[in-house]
């Protein structure tokens, strides 16, 4: 299958500060797709991205579609303590079926 | 407003029981999929459908069978439980329309095989 790099795999930053992670693929992808999952949940969509060099927020998460359709970044702005869990993003290649996940990015935030 | 409804919350089973893990959606999506989640990695995808009556595998499929009689219902059947399947297991659904719709996801069902 194809391999997703994500990275950091964990943070412990300060509340209010600025996060930024990002993942990068072994091939290109069509879709790159941003998940946050809080304990004993699923994991629930932040941001999609369409196109390459895409550049889309949502509130104080900003993401961008890399340009060579490898990479991906998630940028978290004046982080709180809901912000805790663990992220991951989401690849789609041709075959629109089948998406590929990082192995995800805990964040911790102390107060 | 129930989404992607998965049971049970938890199993635990013996070596070589048979479970099948329910996933439910009332959204009426067209693709469905079964993902299992193991500490340190992402989601890995083992089966998926793309309407009912139609299934097809995902990146590790081996020892999970699946079914799509209705377009509601996706249930995933472990015939032989092993411990290597011992992990957590979403199921996830999304519109057929464009196929790069985003998928919501279920919150998961936590299976141990002993």
């Amino acid at each position: 299958g194809q391999q997703l790099n994500q990275s950091p795999q964990s943070m412990f930053i300060q509340e209010g500060e600025d996060v930024s992670m990002n993942c990068t693929s072994s091939s290109i992808f069509n879709t790159w797709l941003w998940y946050k999952q809080d304990p004993g949940e699923g994991p629930v969509l932040l941001i999609a991205l369409y196109k390459a060099g895409e550049l889309t927020s949502n509130g104080r998460l900003t993401a961008q579609f890399g340009i060579t359709r490898k990479d991906s970044f998630l940028n978290i702005s004046a982080s709180i303590p809901s912000d805790v869990g663990i992220y991951f993003c989401a690849g789609q290649g041709d075959n629109f079926n089948k998406f590929y996940f990082g192995s995800g990015t805990k964040l911790n935030v102390k107060p | 407003n129930a989404g992607v409804t998965q049971t049970p919350k938890f199993q635990v089973l013996k070596t070589g029981q048979s479970m099948t893990l329910q996933c439910a959606q009332d959204m009426n999506h067209e693709y469905m999929s079964w993902y299992r989640q193991d500490p340190g990695m992402g989601l890995r995808l083992i089966h998926y459908s793309v309407g009912a009556g139609i299934t097809d595998q995902g990146e590790v499929p081996n020892g999970y069978n699946v079914s799509r009689s209705t377009t509601e219902d996706f249930p995933l059947r472990l015939l032989s439980a092993a411990p290597s399947q011992t992990s957590v297991y979403f199921c996830a659904s999304r519109s057929g329309q464009g196929g790069n719709q985003p998928q919501h996801f279920g919150d998961g069902t936590r299976l141990s095989i002993l």
